[in-house]
């Protein structure tokens, strides 16, 4: 069946430019995560949505970050005044989170480039 | 806070050998995931632990947990030159909560 997707693959923005990152989880999916992973940080959490509850942010790392998350289903992770540190690859996970199936399944992630 | 510490980082072995990767976890947690992550692409799950003693095996690629000692091993049999890739291990703390990953082990299996 068809995995997490994740649009755009690559993206060059200017410095200072909002930005969007997609994400479409698995069919069915409860479970929405995001992760950046640079070569300084190594993989880092972002935010993570369940069901109706109110989702985790305790990762984004400032306010010009947000994520949400419509219908329960796509999400979009959206970059306010990117710098050059925010230059990483974006990933996106689902995780279906019944029957004790925790497994977290990766998007093939959004390169953003900052410059 | 919980840390999750990999070791070795870098990793060259020949073909035909075998040897162990250390995922070492710093807060008691049942579950414990191992992910594969070729050049410019994504992580693939390899296994997923979810108990003490839990052991999981695949081809050449055998995982095991031992959350009393916070430890869990990626042991890797007969390397072969496809089985070059960076692994790493992830702990979240309550089931289906954020993954905490450990640094990476970048594998090099040479001919």
């Amino acid at each position: 069946g068809a995995g997490v997707s994740q649009s755009p693959s690559n993206k060059v923005t200017e410095k200072g430019k909002d930005v969007e990152l997609r994400c479409d989880p698995i069919s069915g999916h409860t479970a929405l995560y995001w992760y950046r992973q640079s070569l300084g940080q190594g993989l880092e959490f972002l935010i993570y949505f369940q069901g109706n509850s109110a989702p985790d942010k305790s990762g984004l790392p400032s306010d010009r970050f947000s994520a949400e998350r419509t219908g329960g289903s796509v999400s979009t992770l959206t970059i306010q005044r990117t710098q050059q540190e925010d230059s990483a690859v974006y990933l996106c996970a689902s995780s279906p989170r019944t029957g004790g199936e925790y497994e977290q399944y990766f998007g093939p992630g959004t390169r953003l480039t900052v410059t | 806070e919980l840390k999750v510490e990999q070791n070795p980082l870098f990793l060259s072995m020949q073909e035909g050998k075998n040897y162990t990767i250390y995922c070492n976890y710093s807060t008691t947690s049942d579950r414990l995931y191992w992910y594969r992550q070729d050049p410019g692409k994504s992580l693939e799950s390899l296994f997923v632990l979810l108990s003490n003693g839990a052991v999981k095996q695949e081809g050449r690629l055998m995982a095991s947990l031992d959350t009393k000692a916070r430890l869990s091993t990626l042991h890797i049999t007969a390397a072969v030159h496809d089985l070059s890739a960076t692994y790493f291990c992830a702990v979240d703390l309550t089931s289906g909560s954020r993954l905490t990953f450990g640094e990476g082990t970048q594998l090099t299996v040479n001919p």
